[in-house]
């Protein structure tokens, strides 16, 4: 089974508009982290923004929150007002405590392609 | 601040020749670190972590192996490259007792094998 799923390959935001990027995750270790990077054309993986499980807050970051549903298990990523530099590959990745490597293991989705049109 | 390297950018090589990708880090200690590598239009897949020198832990088998020579050094090298191995891929440092333990990635290494 998909550990994160992201069921959106892409998406058409009008510019200053909010967008709202889905990650639904699976997993059965009660402590996990979950986080967004974005990916622009020129490849390099941005870290945007991170939730903890235990974090009783949504995350934010700037124009970045995180609508993290922990009963759901969705870590929604929403930009507001977009803007054109927002266009890349974003990509939820989950990060769960107790795997061969210790805590640092992080599992990524296939990632959605976010274009801001003018 | 820290930053991470990696070179060469871009990389054309034959089938059957040797590879030898560096990746550096700067401005801290004994990170872990990380190489993962990206099809086409695809999500990462972790390849090789380590948390010290000499210390390499392999998540797939596969017909790459990775070296830390040194604490902020990491190599990922194949002696014989498969057409399969084009990708890219993406080095990662983090610092494992500072959460949230967040990766942070350099700018990749395009490989095209002919």
């Amino acid at each position: 089974a998909q550990k994160i799923t992201q069921t959106q390959p892409g998406m058409f935001v009008q510019e200053k508009e909010a967008v709202t990027l889905d990650c639904t995750y699976d997993t059965s270790d009660p402590s996990y982290g979950l986080f967004w990077y974005k990916q622009p054309s020129s490849g390099e993986m941005i870290f945007l923004i991170y939730q903890g499980s235990y974090d009783q807050q949504n995350a934010t970051e700037g124009r970045y929150s995180l609508n993290f549903q922990k009963a759901r298990k969705s870590a929604n990523l929403v930009i507001s007002a977009s803007q054109l530099g927002d266009s890349a590959m974003y990509f939820c990745a989950m990060r769960e405590s107790g795997t061969n490597f210790g805590n640092e293991k992080l599992t990524f989705g296939t990632g959605t392609r976010l274009t801001i049109i003018p | 601040s820290q930053t991470i390297h990696q070179w060469p950018a871009t990389l054309v090589q034959p089938v059957g020749s040797p590879l030898s990708l560096e990746c550096t880090v700067e401005g801290t200690s004994n990170p872990n670190l990380y190489w993962y590598r990206q099809a086409a239009g695809r999500g990462l897949q972790l390849l090789f972590y380590s948390v010290g020198i000499g210390q390499i832990s392999s998540e797939v088998p596969q017909n790459l192996s990775a070296s830390r020579p040194q604490d902020r050094q990491f190599i990922l090298s194949s002696k014989k490259l498969l057409l399969s191995d084009s990708g890219f891929y993406l080095c990662a440092w983090s610092v494992g007792d500072r959460p949230p333990e967040t990766q942070y990635f350099g700018p990749g290494t395009r490989l095209l094998v002919l």
